[in-house]
C-alpha cells in the first residue's frame, strides 16, 4: 500500500528566506503532482514530475522528482506572503492510473 | 469557460437522510473523482470512473455510492450508513493520463 509522507507538516517563516519542503513515498512511482490549497478553496496544479531526475520551476517555487529515493522537494525561494497557502503532493499509486495518494500536507505561513 | 461545477457549496444532512453531491464537467475529460477532506487532513478517494458507466472504489468507499451515466456527470450520494459525513467534499476531473486533475471549488457537508 501506497504511502506518502510530507514534512514539515506546519512552516512558519520569515519573507524572503529559503526553505524545504520533502515528499517522500514508500512505493515506486514516476509520476508526481504538487498542489496548493488556499483556506476554504479548492486545489490549484502547480507542478506535475514524471520522471526521474524531473525539475520544474514557476516563480519562487521549485520542484524536483528522484524516483530512486521516493523524494520530492518543493523548495522556497525568498518567501512572500503570497505564498501562504497548504501545498500537498500527491503520487500516482498504480503506474499510470491516475488514482492518486495525497500527503498531509504542509501549511506555510509566511510572516511579514 | 471550461471547469468543473460542484452544487451545493454547502450542505446539511439530518440523521438517516441521503443526500447527493452533484458534479459536472465541461472539459471533456474521461476520468473522474470523488475526495473527501477532513480538517488539517490530505484528500482521500471514495469513489474513481475512468469511464462512462464504470467506476471503483476507492479508499473510503463504505456509505458512499456514485454514478457516472454521462461522461460529464458523477454525482455522489452519501448514504446514512456514512456514520461521519461531515467533511469537505471535492470532485475532480482528469483527461487519464500524465496530466494534473482539475478540482471543483467543494462542497461543504454537515449533520444536522
Amino acid at each position: 500500500e501506497l504511502k506518502v509522507e510530507q514534512n514539515p507538516l506546519f512552516l512558519s517563516m520569515q519573507e524572503g528566506k529559503n526553505y524545504t519542503i520533502y515528499c517522500n513515498y514508500s512505493t515506486t512511482s514516476d509520476r508526481l503532482y504538487w498542489y496548493r490549497q488556499d483556506p476554504g478553496k479548492s486545489l490549484e496544479s502547480l507542478f506535475v514530475l514524471l520522471s526521474n531526475g524531473a525539475v520544474k520551476q514557476e516563480g519562487r517555487l521549485m520542484a524536483s522528482l528522484d524516483t530512486k529515493a521516493r523524494l520530492s522537494t518543493l523548495h522556497i525561494t525568498a518567501a512572500v506572503h503570497d505564498l501562504s497557502a497548504t501545498y500537498f503532493c500527491a503520487v500516482d499509486s498504480q503506474g499510470g492510473s491516475e488514482k492518486l495518494v495525497f500527503g498531509k500536507g504542509t501549511k506555510l505561513t509566511v510572516n511579514p | 469557460d471550461g471547469g468543473i461545477t460542484q452544487s451545493p457549496k454547502y450542505l446539511f444532512r439530518k440523521e438517516g437522510q441521503n443526500v447527493t453531491l452533484s458534479c459536472e464537467q465541461n472539459l471533456n475529460h474521461d476520468a473522474m473523482y470523488w475526495y473527501r477532506q477532513d480538517p488539517g487532513q490530505g484528500l482521500r478517494l471514495i469513489y474513481y470512473s475512468q469511464i462512462v458507466n464504470d467506476f471503483q472504489k476507492g479508499d473510503i468507499a463504505e456509505g458512499y455510492s456514485v454514478s457516472r451515466e454521462k461522461k460529464e456527470s458523477f454525482p455522489l450520494t452519501v448514504t446514512s450508513a456514512q456514520k461521519n459525513p461531515t467533511a469537505f467534499y471535492l470532485c475532480a476531473s482528469s483527461v487519464y493520463r500524465n496530466q494534473p486533475q482539475h478540482f471543483g471549488d467543494g462542497t461543504r457537508l454537515s449533520i444536522l
